[in-house]
């Protein structure tokens, strides 16, 4: 079946490390997305790519790092620098191109910090 | 860059009950709306979506929501609300900007259902 897969489901950090989240999508879709949600914020968006080797950033990437390699991997690096990192991350992909297209979704990551 | 707005934080109905959820656009030409359901710890499914056509747009689960433009909503309804409907509703709406397609989403409402 074709989805997204998010890895892992719970993370913990510690303070001063990075951690990598995994996003692999196997929907042959063009466009990538990373979202942040934290209780009554809705989701906000990290960055996004529309096409291997390019992404932008979105409305809250401080702090947050990532690569575009291949068409169906999208890792998303937290770092040291992101101030509160914890709350639940969500990797979405689409066809790209047209604003009337669906977006879909992976199961989420809930990154906490101890 | 287009928005959406969901007034209600919360809202609770009793089972068997209808539901209406409330989504307002803010766009001068005519927008792609959608409405995304999520449940507890899960990712986002697609409840429906609205581009073109007939205003009254039928979605999955039971779910329908109406465009109106004069009023800048693409509010949410439901005829008669199950315990297995509570759960987090997200208003979308798809951005274009430079080139890029955003979807970009409401703060979302809760739904609880009373039995």
């Amino acid at each position: 079946d074709g989805g997204i897969t998010q890895s892992p489901k719970y993370l913990f950090r510690k303070e001063g490390q990075n951690v990598t989240l995994s996003c692999e999508q196997n929907l042959n879709h063009d466009a990538m997305y990373w979202y942040r949600q934290d209780p009554g914020q809705g989701l906000r968006l990290i960055y996004y790519s529309q096409i291997v080797n390019d992404f932008q950033k979105g409305d809250i990437a401080e702090g947050y790092s990532v690569s575009r390699e291949k068409k169906e991997s999208f890792p998303l690096t937290v770092t040291s620098a992101q101030k509160n990192p914890t709350a639940f991350y969500l990797c979405a992909s689409s066809t790209g191109g047209a604003p009337y297209t669906e977006a879909f979704f992976g199961q989420g990551t809930r990154l906490t910090v101890v | 860059a287009q928005s959406v707005t969901q007034p209600d934080i919360h809202i609770t109905v009793s089972e068997g009950a209808s539901l209406e959820l409330r989504c307002n656009y803010s766009y001068g030409a005519t927008p792609y709306l959608f409405w995304y359901v999520q449940s507890p710890g899960q990712g986002l499914q697609l409840l429906l979506k609205y581009f073109s056509g007939d205003t009254l747009v039928q979605g999955i689960k039971g779910f329908e929501a109406e465009f109106k433009r004069s009023q800048s909503s693409f509010n949410l309804r439901k005829p008669s609300v199950h315990w297995s409907d509570a759960a987090e509703y997200f208003c979308a709406v798809g951005d274009t900007t430079g080139g890029s397609y955003i979807p970009t989403f409401g703060r979302g409402t809760s739904l609880i259902v009373h039995p």
